[in-house]
């Protein structure tokens, strides 16, 4: 099957610092990638959907100007946290569809980011 | 909006028993539909997905799933479970040509030996 990985798959920071999470599409080209939160014993809910080339699409109340994504090829897929925050401490999964037919998303395996 | 309900939180099961997890969803048009596993650790896997024709649908791992259009629901079963099964079940729906996928809250499963 298709393989999304995810850089770096855990990542401790201080507090008003900023991070970068890749996730990359390897062996498809990703025209669209998403970004979900996936708190501790939760589900996984979805914080934006982005297209390659076009601004993110943002679920209601995620900041957008606090969570960055930048999809700018078709294999690449970027989230910033920016000014984390301890309260931002998840586990993020991205996850990668292609273009072809049944709509089916490939996920990362995800990063944990702990803010102290 | 679409939503998507799993009744069951933690199952716990002995070896063999068999297995039905609960998923409901609450949307009038097309759906494609899936569950995913999550093994402790590990990120989601597919176990198996249905878009149209027969519903009755066979995944991984001896999992299937039946979609009853008029009941909207996707129901999880498995004949007889092995340890192994121990993990994380989610029930997701995407609607249509939407872009996104909802997924349920989850049904943790524990499969005593």
């Amino acid at each position: 099957g298709a393989v999304v990985s995810q850089h770096p798959s855990w990542v401790i920071c201080k507090s008003g610092t900023s991070v970068k999470i890749e996730c990359r599409s390897l062996d498809f080209q990703a025209t669209t990638m998403f970004w979900y939160r996936q708190f501790p014993k939760q589900s996984l809910m979805l914080m934006a959907t982005s297209n390659e080339g076009s601004k993110a699409t943002y679920e209601q109340g995620v900041e957008k100007d606090k969570f960055l994504i930048n999809h700018a090829s078709l294999t690449l897929s970027t989230l910033t946290v920016t000014s984390a925050h301890p309260e931002d401490s998840s586990f993020y999964i991205c996850s990668a569809r292609g273009g072809g037919v049944g709509n089916e998303q490939f996920f990362g395996p995800g990063t944990r980011l702990t803010v102290l | 909006a679409q939503s998507v309900s799993q009744h069951n939180h933690h199952v716990i099961l002995s070896e063999a028993a068999s297995l039905e997890l609960g998923c409901n969803y609450s949307y009038g048009g097309t759906v494609n539909l899936f569950w995913y596993v999550q093994y402790p650790g590990q990120h989601l896997q597919l176990l198996l997905k249905y878009f149209s024709g027969d519903p009755l649908v066979k995944g991984i791992k001896g999992f299937e799933a039946e979609f009853i259009k008029s009941k909207f629901s996707f129901n999880l079963r498995k004949p007889s479970v092995q340890w192994s099964d121990t993990a994380e079940y989610f029930c997701a729906v995407n609607a249509g040509n939407n872009n996104d996928m909802r997924f349920g809250a989850g049904t943790r499963l524990t499969v005593k030996p």
